[in-house]
């Protein structure tokens, strides 16, 4: 079926850094991604969002890449900081009208080395 | 704005026992709630989309009976663990969604979990 993946379970950035987290999607209906932040035992937190009538948008310290080509998804963060560890997913929003669902890749966990 | 909140956040129960789990948006309305699962070390799976004052749609493999879920108003959604077993033990996460429909706003705003474990 349909999914979203990942292609690094973990990386492990030196503090001041920036990091580079990689998405594939499969699903080339998607109209919409989102990357989360989710700290041990807490929910997912929204970072950043792209539509895929984009390829790239900014954020606070953050940048989301979209290349419909290739079907990729990527999460820059700048200046990477202890802060900043965590489990990373991109997500897809698949669906239309009243009945939409996120769908969550694997993820990749975010180590960074003071 | 936008906080969602869960009652309780972690519950231990006995094997067999129903457990219920509230999930609540404090200052917006949901029409649409979501409710996921997640293992350790695994990705969010959505269980189940819980639109005000309709029956949840489960997704394939999420056995309704056993999940019960009801979203009785705008800002409260309960996910009902019936006859729980160890197996069922993991954390259980919601999310809101303002609005209805696509719209331009698709965001979902999660709650901070709750843990379940079945002894």
């Amino acid at each position: 079926g349909e999914s979203v993946g990942l292609h690094l379970p973990t990386l492990s950035v030196q503090e001041g850094d920036n990091s580079i987290i990689n998405c594939a999607y499969s699903n080339s209906a998607s109209d919409y991604f989102i990357w989360y932040k989710q700290e041990s035992g807490k929910g997912p937190q929204f970072i950043i969002d792209i539509r895929s009538n984009m390829d790239k948008r900014q954020g606070q310290r953050v940048t989301v890449l979209l290349n419909k080509t290739v079907k990729h998804l990527s999460l820059q963060i700048a200046a990477t900081q202890p802060g900043d560890s965590a489990v990373y997913f991109c997500a897809e929003n698949t669906g239309s009208g009243g009945y939409q669902k996120v769908t969550f890749g694997t993820g990749t966990k975010l180590q960074v080395i003071p | 704005g936008a906080v969602v909140s869960q009652h309780p956040s972690r519950v231990i129960c006995k094997s067999g026992t129903s457990v219920k789990i509230e999930c609540r948006s404090l200052d917006f309305q949901a029409t649409t709630m979501f409710w996921y699962r997640q293992f350790p070390k695994q990705s969010l799976m959505l269980m189940a989309t819980s639109n005000e004052g309709s029956k949840a749609t489960y997704e394939q493999g999420v056995e309704k009976d056993k999940f019960l879920i009801n979203h009785a108003s705008l800002t409260l959604s309960t996910l009902t663990v019936t006859s729980a077993h160890p197996e069922d033990s993991s954390f259980y996460i919601c999310s809101a969604k303002r609005g209805f429909g696509g719209g331009t706003n698709n965001e979902q705003f999660f709650g901070p979990g709750t843990r379940l474990t079945v002894l």
